[in-house]
């Protein structure tokens, strides 16, 4: 049973347009939420965090907004380069001694 | 600069023939994470180490060990792969085990023939 659910495999959006990311989840204690991205043959890198008592996050091009009570979060990234083109996971996690839970992922391409 | 590394990056191995992947973290982290990652899924965590804690995730096959001999090094050990191993094996470290930011190598690709 997946807690973090990414049901877009794939998403295509030209340069400079805006590219959304989307994560829904169904654990309501899950209280940290953060966004890794993944380029080829190399391991997840941070991205942006937020925290359950936010609602939007801001750093640079990306935005991460979160929707407590739809239990759902968004990656905002605008605007939008080809060096963006990567995987994006969704992640969370709950209070304690509790690892991340991670989504399957996203498959960004930005065309130039 | 402060880095989580793996290596090998790529191993090839014969169904059954033991095999160990390593990661060597220069980050002082106390918490080290072994994830398998197979091809659109999600990384799977296998199981961490709290300092010298080991934590196993219920479903891990008992074919898996791990062994984390410092707070610098941290080794996979799969006794007898099948080619459902066959998968990146991503290591993992943070500060904390509150789940929050978390530092990954670049992975180690296991092929099982």
């Amino acid at each position: 049973d997946q807690q973090v659910k990414q049901n877009s495999p794939s998403l295509s959006v030209q340069e400079g347009r805006i590219s959304i990311l989307n994560c829904d989840y169904t654990n309501s204690m899950f209280d940290y939420f953060l966004w890794y991205k993944k380029y080829p043959a190399e391991g997840p890198t941070f991205l942006i965090s937020i925290s359950s008592i936010k609602d939007k996050n801001e750093d640079g091009r990306f935005t991460v907004f979160l929707n407590k009570s739809a239990k759902h979060l968004s990656l905002h990234i605008v605007p939008s380069q080809p060096g963006d083109s990567a995987v994006y996971f969704c992640a969370a996690s709950s209070p304690g001694n509790t690892p991340l839970v991670f989504g399957k992922g996203t498959r960004l391409s930005v065309i130039a | 600069d402060a880095m989580v590394i793996q290596n090998p990056r790529y191993q090839v191995t014969q169904f059954g023939k033991p095999v160990t992947l390593s990661c060597s973290q220069t980050l002082n982290h106390n918490v080290m994470y072994w994830y398998q990652q197979k091809s659109s899924q999600a990384p799977k965590l296998l199981f961490h180490y709290y300092d010298k804690d080991f934590n196993n995730e219920a479903d891990t096959p008992d074919n898996f060990q791990s062994r984390r001999p410092n707070t610098s090094f941290c080794f996979l050990d799969i006794r007898s792969p099948g080619l459902g191993d066959a998968a990146m094996y991503l290591c993992a470290t943070s500060r904390d085990s509150q789940g929050n930011e978390q530092f990954f190598g670049p992975g180690t690709r296991l092929t099982v023939l």
